[in-house]
């Protein structure tokens, strides 16, 4: 149980264009989800967290107009990438929390942008 | 904290010893921590958890120690075996607001046969 994906896990697009993740939670609903960035050996970055039905809040220095995230359902979470940008070349990992009482964080698999 | 650097620590062992991985959070309100492990390519995996009024929880061949004295989290594996391989990130949150997850470094284990 407790299972997340992500889609597309790679893509590749051109500069000046914009691409959607997709994140699920496939056996639970979950009351947040969260999008962190990682850079080649670096740790996480929180980029947002976005409540079912509300607008998502984003930490200091992420651009919200760039990274536009709809949680549109308790299942399915999207990262935007607006006009993207080889800076924004990185992993994109979602996770996914239900409403108990623990704080565990279920990962995604994560997605490989790549912008050239 | 907000994690920074470019290189991750690492650590290497010899197959079947133990490791233990060390991590110095930030801060001082953090009342619950998770280790994770992140296998290259894919999301972090839950391994172990503690909340600040304990200083030791064990699981399957894992072990976590927490001092608050000195903000500082360990991880130890017993009998290491080559699945172990992997980036280890030691996580911190508090136990208000929206339970946001802090992410340190992070060390890379690396098992030899």
């Amino acid at each position: 149980g407790a299972v997340v994906s992500q889609h597309p896990s790679w893509v590749i697009c051109k500069s000046g264009t914009s691409v959607k993740i997709e994140c699920r939670s496939l056996d639970f609903q979950a009351t947040t989800m969260f999008w962190y960035r990682q850079f080649p050996k670096q740790s996480l970055m929180l980029m947002a967290t976005s409540n079912e039905g509300s607008k998502a809040t984003y930490e200091q220095g992420v651009e919200k107009d760039k990274f536009l995230i709809n949680h549109a359902s308790l299942t399915l979470s999207t990262l935007t990438v607006t006009s993207a940008h080889p800076e924004d070349s990185s992993f994109y990992i979602c996770s996914a929390r239900t409403g108990s009482l623990y704080y565990e964080q279920y990962f995604g698999p994560g997605t490989r942008l790549t912008v050239t | 904290g907000e994690s920074v650097g470019l290189h991750l620590p690492t650590l290497s062992v010899q197959e079947g010893d133990n490791s233990i991985i060390n991590c110095a959070y930030s801060n001082s309100a953090s009342d619950y921590f998770i280790w994770y492990k992140q296998e290259s390519g894919k999301g972090p995996q839950f391994i172990i958890d503690i909340r600040s009024n304990m200083d030791k929880r064990q699981g399957q061949r894992v072990t976590v120690l927490l001092n608050k004295t000195v903000k500082h989290l360990s991880l130890q594996i017993a009998a290491t075996q080559p699945g172990d391989s992997a980036v280890y990130f030691c996580a911190e949150t508090t136990d208000q607001g929206a339970q946001k997850l802090v992410f340190g470094q992070g060390t890379r284990l690396t098992i030899n046969p």
